[in-house]
């Protein structure tokens, strides 16, 4: 069974560090993949989407990596800003467009 | 541009009572989905379609069903309602053809709880 571990679970940075989030599956096989941003009390966002043939996607300050061959996936967020704070979740789709979600990264970016 | 729209936001059910939460898009996405997300808890796929008049399941679909009459709405609908299946539930779209996928557009959520 898939399964998706985020590294680490919360994370506080003072504002303007560049940072690295961390997504990983047990099963290597990932066709596409998305992070997405959640809200306290409010639904995902979605930021980036990886499809089955690219590596990376850049989005202004938020770039997406993936490895498929170690089924990894890094999220680096440049000059972090105070609004950047929430939940950060990746999601990977093992080809069937059911994304299987991680528990997610709690980002607190302090000002 | 209403993209995903979810009603009711809130809703306390008593067990045993059902009740049907919403879904409507406005994309002319071919793809919809319903999950929910327990504290501190990833999402779970509880039931997908991939088009009018198909549905199926996913991880978690003990206690629910779901129809898809039309391309636009995708309810679900709980019947006998427990305390397990308090929780925040997400309706979401997509579109793909050609073995190209444009991500996910999420509603707003439905909060339930079950006493």
């Amino acid at each position: 069974k898939q399964e998706v571990t985020q590294i680490p679970a919360a994370l506080s940075v003072p504002e303007g560090e560049n940072l690295v989030l961390n997504c990983s599956f047990t099963d290597s096989a990932i066709y596409n993949l998305q992070w997405f941003r959640q809200d306290p009390g409010k639904g995902l966002t979605s930021l980036l989407l990886i499809q089955s043939s690219q590596r990376e996607q850049t989005s202004g300050r938020l770039n997406a990596s993936l490895d498929k061959s170690s089924g990894r996936s890094t999220l680096y967020i440049a000059a972090s800003q105070p609004g950047d704070s929430a939940t950060y979740l990746c999601a990977g789709d093992p080809g069937t467009y059911k994304y299987i979600f991680g528990t997610g990264t709690r980002l607190k970016v302090l000002a | 541009n209403a993209g995903v729209t979810q009603t009711p936001k809130f809703r306390i059910l008593k067990i045993g009572q059902s009740m049907t939460l919403q879904c409507t898009q406005d994309m002319n996405h071919n793809y919809m989905y319903w999950y929910r997300q327990d504290p501190g808890m990833g999402l779970k796929l509880i039931y997908y379609s991939v088009g009018a008049g198909i549905t199926d399941k996913g991880e978690v679909p003990n206690g629910y069903n779901v129809s898809r009459s039309t391309t636009e709405d995708f309810p679900l609908r709980l019947e006998l309602a427990a305390p397990s299946q308090t929780s925040v539930y997400f309706c979401a779209s997509s579109y793909s053809a050609a073995g190209i996928e444009y991500g996910y557009t999420f509603g707003s959520g439905t909060r339930l709880t079950v006493v």
